[in-house]
């Protein structure tokens, strides 16, 4: 089955800019969704269908794509963005969905 | 409003079996694929398999084959993820999600349940 890497640790100052890569075989055919994950509680859509936003979820979260590499940028990172982030996506060969390694977010 | 409300904690000891529900409200059940979901303590999210609803076909992931069963009882809007056989590091939180289009989007979650199975 196909894997989605990510990078395991990122930082971003209050107020930069920070893009998480997703990378996978599996990108080449179906787009990536992100999600945010915060300690003790259930992951939250923020991306999906490349660059779509769900109800309630900041413009500054958007998604692009490339190839084999999908990402999911922060422009402008707050305190409350501070978070573990991953991506899924569908699985190319298997029909089976996959989640990436997780990204975990730190502000400072 | 859309909610995924899920059963509580359980501990079983390995060997046994766990059924976790996952109760629908606020959209029609039928139409969402129902996503399966661990996580076991400090580590990622892994996908374990969906079920349809109306049909009750379901997909699952190779690791879990032969030892999960999804089923649902759409008079009730409740789905349901049964793992026998367990072992010490089933010990996990297990989400269900609702797929808002079969493109891998789980828009809404249920709270997760965490099972734990002492080695």
């Amino acid at each position: 089955s196909s894997e989605l890497t990510q990078d395991p640790a990122m930082s971003v100052a209050l107020g930069q800019t920070v893009r998480i890569t997703c990378q996978g075989d599996s990108l080449r055919s179906y787009y990536a969704s992100w999600y945010q994950q915060k300690p003790g509680q259930a992951p939250v859509l923020v991306i999906y269908s490349k660059n779509n936003r769900p109800s309630g979820i900041p413009d500054r979260f958007s998604g692009s794509s490339s190839g084999n590499t999908a990402s999911l940028t922060i422009t402008g990172a707050q305190a409350e963005d501070e978070a573990d982030y991953y991506c899924n996506s569908r699985d190319s060969s298997s029909n089976h969905y996959v989640f990436g390694t997780g990204t975990k977010v730190t502000v400072l | 409003q859309v909610q995924l409300v899920q059963s509580g904690p359980e501990v079983k000891e390995p060997g046994a079996s766990v059924r976790v529900s996952c109760k629908a409200s606020g959209y029609t059940f039928t139409v969402y694929y129902l996503h399966w979901v661990r996580q076991a303590p400090g580590q990622g999210l892994d996908w374990m398999g969906w079920i349809h609803p109306s049909s009750g076909a379901t997909n699952y992931a190779q690791k879990f084959q032969g030892r999960v069963t999804m089923t649902r009882d759409t008079s009730i809007n409740t789905a349901y993820m049964e793992l026998s056989n367990l072992r010490s590091d089933d010990t996990a939180v297990y989400y269900c999600a609702r797929d808002r289009d079969a493109s891998s989007s789980l828009d809404y979650w249920g709270q997760g349940t965490l099972v734990t199975v002492p080695s």
